[in-house]
């Protein structure tokens, strides 16, 4: 099975601050890659699809990038609102697997 | 817009089968523009793919929950179901109910249900 290691497992960071999350999966699974952002309590909420496409509705400030194996997060300015944890998740022959998770704190 | 609802028992004793139910609303669960999942996140910890269906019938289940996994829809009430058989402990989590109209990635999700397996 493939498996996915995000790095930093926490990030702390400012508002304003530029943020870069690693995901790395164990063989490579060309585009198939998503990000998503989960609050406490809440749902997680998807980000970015196929790398880097931009799902609707989400600020221009979080874009992604990557192929293969190595893909990043990024958020170009951290915004209040940007607090939360963010998994990556790929997919491969029908089967789906999250990274452990990043935290983004409050530095 | 499509919307989906978790339900099912809070609580399951050990050895017991956990069966919760998806109900999708906004939309059609016979559609072929769409999979549905079950993801599970226990207390504290990461999100962990239990498996997903599509509209054909195909399912698909996370290895290390095949033998006990049991993904189902039931079109006349346009739902989708999970049953987990011979639950632990370690089956304590919040269940997640989602759907995809991206080939790999749950764009809809509901807002989760928390079971608790205790005796």
């Amino acid at each position: 099975d493939i498996q996915m290691t995000q790095s930093p497992s926490t990030l702390s960071a400012s508002v304003g601050d530029r943020v870069t999350i690693t995901c790395r999966a164990s063989q490579s699974i060309s585009s198939w890659l998503a990000w998503y952002q989960q609050k406490p309590g809440k749902a997680p909420k998807l980000l970015i699809y196929k790398a880097s496409s931009l799902e609707s509705g989400v600020p221009s400030r979080f874009s992604g990038s990557g192929s293969g194996t190595e893909f990043t997060l990024t958020i170009s300015s951290l915004q209040p609102d940007d607090f939360a944890t963010y998994y990556c998740q790929q997919y491969n022959s029908y089967r789906w697997t999250f990274g452990q998770g990043t935290k983004v704190e409050i530095k | 817009q499509l919307q989906l609802q978790e339900s099912g028992p809070g609580l399951v004793k050990p050895s017991e089968t956990l069966s919760l139910t998806c109900t999708v609303s906004g939309g059609s669960i016979s559609s072929s523009s769409y999979y549905w999942g079950w993801i599970r996140q226990p207390p504290g910890k990461g999100l962990e793919w239990i498996g997903s269906i599509y509209y054909s019938g195909s399912t698909y289940y996370n290895p290390s929950l095949k033998s006990r996994v049991t993904i189902s829809v039931d079109t006349s009430k346009n739902q989708f179901s999970l049953k987990l058989s011979s639950v632990t402990a370690a089956d304590t989590a919040v269940y997640y109910c989602a759907s995809g109209q991206v080939i790999g990635a749950f764009d809809i999700w509901g807002q989760g249900t928390m079971v608790t397996v205790s005796s």
